[in-house]
């Protein structure tokens, strides 16, 4: 598709499960990012992919969460252990790169329940 | 540290009223600024950027903003609002020079009455 994919786009899971969302970002985008909307929260930045260079990770809450990008293009991240305080919107968004100005290019979000 | 205020939480206006919504900002280098609207539902859209030159830019489905640097501002605006208006609206500063990150604020919710 011509936008950023999100998968899936709800996920209602018990206490103490593993999730993992997945991102499809615009073919040709070498930055990916990965944000988080609480309800009525901001969106909070988790963790950023630029090319092949190490991620910046610096927004991550916790360790029980990580993320990848396989092949510079689709990211997975994961949840372990789920908490309640992790629902909330997923958000990927992808962009041209480093020379970039900052336009982001948004998925719909993948929704997490944690019961 | 980088930051971006959001001063309203929630803003009711009357359809065909004008709308101002603020945005301030604190940043120590010339910042890039965005505005992006969440419709219920969807993703984020680019409303407007600021990059350089006019402090004054245009966006789309009518709306504007100002950069005004003296007072760390970036509000948005517009003549006369539309029910389909309603929504989330979000500023939002990049930052550059190795962070390469969008910081956003915490949103202003749109309604609009008939």
């Amino acid at each position: 598709g011509a936008g950023v994919s999100q998968s899936p786009s709800n996920k209602v899971t018990e206490k103490g499960k593993d999730v993992e969302l997945r991102c499809d970002p615009i073919s040709g985008h070498t930055a990916l990012y990965w944000y988080r909307q609480s309800l009525g929260q901001g969106l909070e930045f988790l963790i950023y992919f630029q090319g092949n260079s190490a991620p910046d990770k610096s927004g991550l809450p916790s360790d029980r969460f990580s993320a990848e990008r396989t092949g510079g293009s689709v990211s997975t991240l994961t949840i372990q252990r789920t908490q309640q305080e992790d629902s909330a919107v997923y958000l990927c968004a992808s962009s041209v790169g480093l020379t970039n100005t900052g336009e982001l290019f948004f998925g719909e979000g993948s929704r997490l329940t944690v019961l | 540290a980088q930051s971006v205020t959001q001063p309203d939480i929630h803003i009711t206006v009357s359809e065909g009223a004008s709308l101002e919504l603020r945005c301030n900002y604190s940043y120590g280098a010339t910042p890039y600024l965005f505005w992006y609207v969440q419709s219920p539902g969807q993703g984020l859209q680019l409303l407007l950027k600021y990059f350089s030159g006019d402090t004054l830019v245009q966006g789309i489905k009518g709306f504007e903003a100002e950069f005004k640097r003296s007072q760390s501002s970036f509000n948005l605006r517009k003549p006369s609002v539309h029910w389909s208006d309603a929504a989330e609206y979000f500023c939002a500063v990049f930052l550059s020079g190795g962070y390469n990150k969008l910081i956003f604020g915490a949103g202003t919710r749109l309604a609009v009455h008939p």
